[in-house]
This record gives structure tokens, C-alpha cells and sequence, in this order.
């Protein structure tokens, strides 16, 4: 396509639930990040994709958190029995190189 | 690791006014992209510019990478520039470490 999808734009959750997002790169691309933005917070790495390998998962805040990376395309975040402060907006980038990070929209995370 | 200051953290301004931001950084860095936070939180790309000088419509930046410093111009500012600017710089070929953003509005 001709920018960075995410799908779902929102998701709301229980305590406790597992959640799977989805990332849809520029076709090309061969990295492909994820953050978070908390609400009021700045941008908050969590890992690092080139290809299908992670050469840096140093952001992802617990156990709970994990990705993985197909095809060196589609890439999905999991987060295992999530809790509140889990709630957040979680955006994904991809890039070439040369030519910086481009964004997805973003998927609202609500946990309740 | 890396740090990224931002200023001002907040901006208000007429519409048609003209305004700089200014972004500072402690290391060397690979990569330095302006990015435009809209208010329905999607992230534009306004420039990768790790040195010299870009422009874009009433949009320019420069960055000294020599001195750490990148500045970004807004010129006759409109009302849908409001929203949220972030500096971003990579070392090292893999993430973005972000500033705190200059949020900006613009009043008619």
C-alpha cells in the first residue's frame, strides 16, 4: 500500500486478556519499529526489526510483550494478560535506508 | 544514551505569524526527521534531515550536525498547523529517540 497500516485502530480489552496488533510496512521496507505513546508521555521505543530477525528488543517493558515479524512484511505485537498501564496508543514505523521512519496511524489500546 | 531537548515546550501564535523551533541533541547523530503530531495522533513526516538546509511550502529546516542543533520554520502559520512537533534523531542505524514535542497552537 502507500503508507504504514495498522490494524485494529482501536482495541478495548479486559484486565488479564491477550491482545494482537498488526503492522503492515511500506512494501520494500526492510526495518520496521514499534513505539508507544502514553497519554501525555513522548515516544517510547520497544523493538527493532530488520528482515524477519530483532537485533533490538531493548524497549519492550516486561515478558508480556512480544513480536514477530513474517515474510519480512507483517509484524504483530502481543501483549499477554494485559494490565491498565498497558493502555496506550502503539505506532509502528518502517524505513529504508536513507530516507527515515515513516508511521502508521496507531492502535488505541485501552485496558480495563 | 542519546538526549533530545525541545523549545519551547508550548507555543501560542496568531495565524500569519512566522515562529522557530528548536531541537538539541547530545551525540552525533546518523538521522534527524521533524515529524507533525496531528490532532487525531497520526505522525507526519515533515523532513529527514540529518545536515543542511530543506524546504517545503512555508515549512523549512536546518540542521548544524556539527553544533547538535536542528531548527524547524513555520512561516504565515495557519490554524491547521496546530498540533504537536517532535524532533527525532538516530544513532546507529536503528531507533528513534524522540524529544518531548513543541505543541503549537494557532489561532484565528
Amino acid at each position: 500500500g502507500a503508507g504504514v497500516s495498522q490494524s485494529p485502530s482501536n482495541k478495548v480489552t479486559e484486565k488479564g486478556k491477550d491482545v494482537e496488533l498488526r503492522c503492515d510496512p511500506i512494501s520494500g521496507h526492510t526495518a520496521l519499529y514499534w513505539y508507544r505513546q502514553s497519554l501525555g508521555q513522548g515516544l517510547e521505543f520497544l523493538i527493532y526489526f530488520q528482515g524477519n530477525s530483532a537485533p533490538d528488543k531493548s524497549g519492550l517493558p516486561s515478558d508480556r510483550f512480544s513480536a514477530e515479524r513474517t515474510g519480512g512484511s507483517v509484524s504483530t505485537l502481543t501483549i499477554q494478560r494485559t494490565q491498565q498501564e498497558d493502555s496506550a496508543v502503539y505506532l509502528c514505523a518502517s524505513s529504508s535506508t536513507g530516507i527515515g521512519q515513516f508511521f502508521g496511524p496507531g492502535t488505541r489500546l485501552t485496558v480495563l | 544514551g542519546i538526549q533530545v531537548e525541545q523549545s519551547p515546550p508550548d507555543l501560542i501564535l496568531q495565524e500569519g505569524a512566522n515562529s522557530t523551533l528548536r531541537c538539541n541533541f547530545s551525540d552525533s547523530v546518523n538521522n534527524l526527521q521533524w515529524f507533525h503530531q496531528n490532532p487525531w495522533g497520526q505522525l507526519i513526516n515533515l523532513f529527514y534531515i540529518p545536515s543542511g538546509t530543506k524546504q517545503n511550502g512555508r515549512l523549512s529546516a536546518t540542521t548544524v550536525a556539527t553544533e547538535r542543533y536542528s531548527l524547524l520554520y513555520i512561516s504565515s502559520s495557519q490554524t491547521t498547523d496546530s498540533g504537536v512537533y517532535f524532533c527525532a534523531v538516530e544513532r546507529g542505524y536503528s531507533t528513534l529517540t524522540f524529544g518531548k514535542g513543541t505543541m503549537l497552537l494557532v489561532s484565528p
